[in-house]
């Protein structure tokens, strides 16, 4: 077990370019989150999948975010036309979900530093 | 609705010293609340939770947390500090019994250590 990984761990972009970042959880987790974190502040949440079904999206993803985890594996998360305010760490995180899963230990990958120029 | 508070964004101590680094929730259904640390360029890792059991959890690194719902507080507390415990730590709720189950974080604790 190697642990969730993340790739790029790092991408400089120009604005208005698009990016896809990819996250692989660990094997056995059905579950995978995508958090955003900017400088000085705690992860907010952005998208929930449980298996390769997107359960949950929050207000924070704009039209011009989208993911995908095909198969319920990997997960990818693309940003279309960047923006400067999209410069930020982007986590993944997944969880091995049982029955109500507000007590999951979440396991988390060390992120993709993304900066928009 | 839920949310955290870290109170202090910078809390710095002596090697050896007590370390105490404050969290206050809201929730409007039973917590789960968790304490992460997170090292430079790295994730996040689980130090502890608290799911409604023990009100006293312990947790990896030395680490434990009081949860005492009169005061809606999380305190993370570790009787000697060490050097390698310079870190950022984020304090986190989620809801039980049909709460939001996606965590909100709070804004992070930054432990600066010195000799």
């Amino acid at each position: 077990d190697t642990g969730v990984s993340q790739n790029p761990r790092h991408k400089i972009t120009k604005r208005g370019q698009n990016v896809t970042f990819r996250c692989d959880p660990i094997s056995e987790h059905n579950r995978l989150y995508w958090y955003r974190q900017t400088l000085g502040q705690g992860p907010e949440f952005l998208t929930y999948f449980q298996n390769e079904a997107q359960l949950e999206k929050s207000r924070l993803l704009s039209d011009r975010f989208s993911a995908e985890r095909p198969k319920g594996s990997f997960s990818t998360l693309e940003i279309q036309r960047t923006e400067q305010g999209d410069s930020a760490m982007y986590l993944c995180a997944s969880s091995l979900g049982g029955g109500s899963h507000t007590g999951d230990e979440q396991f988390f990958g060390p992120g993709t530093r993304l900066t928009v120029l | 609705a839920q949310s955290v508070t870290q109170l202090g964004s910078h809390v710095s101590v002596s090697e050896g010293a007590l370390v105490l680094l404050r969290c206050n929730y809201s929730s409007s259904v039973p917590p789960y609340l968790f304490w992460y640390v997170q090292y430079p360029n790295q994730g996040l890792q689980l130090l502890l939770k608290y799911t409604s059991a023990a009100t006293l959890v312990k947790g990896i690194n030395g680490f434990e947390a009081e949860f005492k719902k009169s005061e809606t507080s999380f305190h993370l507390t570790k009787p000697s500090a060490h050097m390698s415990d310079a870190a950022e730590y984020f304090c986190a709720v989620s809801g039980a019994s049909g709460g939001s189950y996606i965590p909100t974080f709070g804004r992070g604790t930054s432990l600066i250590v010195h000799p």
